[in-house]
């Protein structure tokens, strides 16, 4: 079956760790994404890439990191400098585009204490 | 600039009951617009979406939408509500020349036996 999964399901670390979370997709998309959703807040993009090996900052990329060596896979890493990285991180992909079509993974919560 | 407003937090309705989601814009152009459902802990489906023609459109799970472009409207309906409904349900604009996508706050739905 195509579809994105996204590894672990919850995520715990201590303040002052750099976390990596996991985005992998089989559907052959080029475009890849990441959000923040907060209670109340609905979705804020981090971080997206269009293509392999290129990736542009969204509306809170700050205190965070990606990379895209492969079109399958999209790794967040949540950093140090991120100063409320408590969240559901959702992941997405979308062959032609967000705004035609956009795909989510099941998410990774992660708790910071 | 271009926002999307969910007017309503919550909402509490009966099983069987009707149901109306309200959504309005801000944009100076017709928009792409979608409706997506999250049930807890997981990712978004999408439920719908109008990109143009018909400004009644059919969607999964008995969903519709009607798009009202002089109230800058996008409201999700369903005929009568099933316990499984319950969820989390997100509004979105798309802007296209911008591949950029506006999410809502989001309403929680809660479902009455």
């Amino acid at each position: 079956d195509g579809g994105i999964t996204q590894s672990p399901k919850y995520l715990f670390r201590k303040e002052g760790q750099n976390v990596t979370l996991s985005c992998e997709q089989n559907l052959n998309h080029d475009a890849m994404y990441w959000y923040r959703q907060d209670p109340g807040q609905g979705l804020r993009l981090i971080y997206y890439s269009q293509i392999v090996n290129d990736f542009q900052k969204g509306d809170i990329a700050e205190g965070y990191s990606v990379s895209r060596e492969k079109k399958e896979s999209f790794p967040l890493t949540v950093t140090s400098a991120q100063k409320n990285p408590t969240a559901f991180y959702l992941c997405a992909s979308s062959g032609s585009g967000r705004v035609l079509g956009q795909y989510f993974g099941p998410g990774t919560r992660l708790t910071v204490t | 600039a271009q926002s999307v407003t969910q007017p309503d937090i919550h909402i509490t309705v009966s099983e069987g009951a009707s149901l109306e989601l309200r959504c309005n814009y801000s944009y100076g152009a017709t928009p792409y617009l979608f409706w997506y459902v999250q049930s807890p802990g997981q990712g978004l489906q999408l439920l719908l979406k109008y990109f143009s023609g018909d400004t009644l459109v059919q969607g999964i799970k008995g969903f519709e939408a009607e798009f009202k472009r002089s109230q800058s409207s996008f409201n999700l309906r369903k005929p009568s509500v099933h316990w499984s409904d319950a969820a989390e349900y997100f509004c979105a604009v798309g802007i296209l020349r911008d591949d950029k996508i506006i999410f809502g706050k989001g309403t929680r739905l809660h479902i009455l036996p």
